[in-house]
């Protein structure tokens, strides 16, 4: 079973509002990350967690703030939000490292469609 | 800076035909390398992955990949009009949790 959950899957909030995003794993995986994708481009990385502890930070905005609660769970917390942070927010999860293939496989969620009014 | 590039497109394929789609990295410190599919208003979905120098095949797939020229290349035979995506490559560093770093994509068509 190779799915991620995202949850909720349309959000639109103000830009006072907090709010968060939540994705869920239960593949074992130990990574776990989050993108961002405007519409007709690629996926941006925004957040890299290793072994529930954050290890690389794209140099994103304070108004973002992730959390991972356990190996399963990862949230994305929003907070005073511009209208051009609007997109597809996407969780994607892997192996750490999967022998004789190096970097495991990132598996991809449905995302979040967040629009910022 | 890490770089991926891939010819946007529009690439149209008559259905049945093989498509052949390309994607240049700069990194060549560079060890697993991507396709995803994804189609309008969806998430990526992965459908190939390749690590070593050659050819690997998955059903119509074939990933190409030639580390010294770094270049990845993805085959679909028998193109159906289900294949009409955007088609995206990834790269990323050494094993261990790191981002990938997507090329633009290639929009594909497959002509009925």
């Amino acid at each position: 079973d190779t799915e991620v959950t995202q949850t909720p899957k349309h959000l639109v909030m103000g830009m006072t509002n907090k709010k968060s995003l939540k994705c869920e794993q239960h593949m074992g995986h130990r990574a776990m990350y989050w993108y961002k994708q405007k519409a007709k481009k690629p996926p941006e990385l925004m957040f890299v967690y290793s072994y529930e502890k954050l290890s690389i930070n794209e140099s994103v905005p304070s108004r973002f703030s992730p959390e991972c609660p356990n190996s399963s769970l990862l949230n994305l917390h929003l907070h005073a939000l511009q209208p051009e942070d609007s997109a597809l927010y996407l969780c994607a999860s892997s192996w750490i490292y999967v022998p004789g293939q190096g970097a495991g496989e990132q598996y991809f969620g449905p995302g979040t469609r967040l629009t910022v009014t | 800076q890490k770089e991926v590039e891939q010819n946007s497109g529009p690439l149209s394929v008559p259905e049945g035909a093989i498509a052949s789609l390309n994607c240049t990295y700069s990194d060549r410190g560079s060890q697993s390398f991507f396709w995803y599919r994804q189609y309008s208003g969806k998430s990526p979905e992965l459908i190939m992955s390749i690590y070593s120098n050659g050819d690997k095949e998955d059903g119509r797939f074939t990933a190409q990949l030639n580390k010294a020229s770094q270049y990845v290349s993805l085959l679909i035979r028998d193109s159906q009009p289900s294949d009409s995506a955007t088609y995206l490559c990834a790269v990323k560093g050494g094993g261990g949790a790191d981002g990938l770093t997507f090329g633009k994509g290639t929009h594909l068509i497959i002509q009925p």
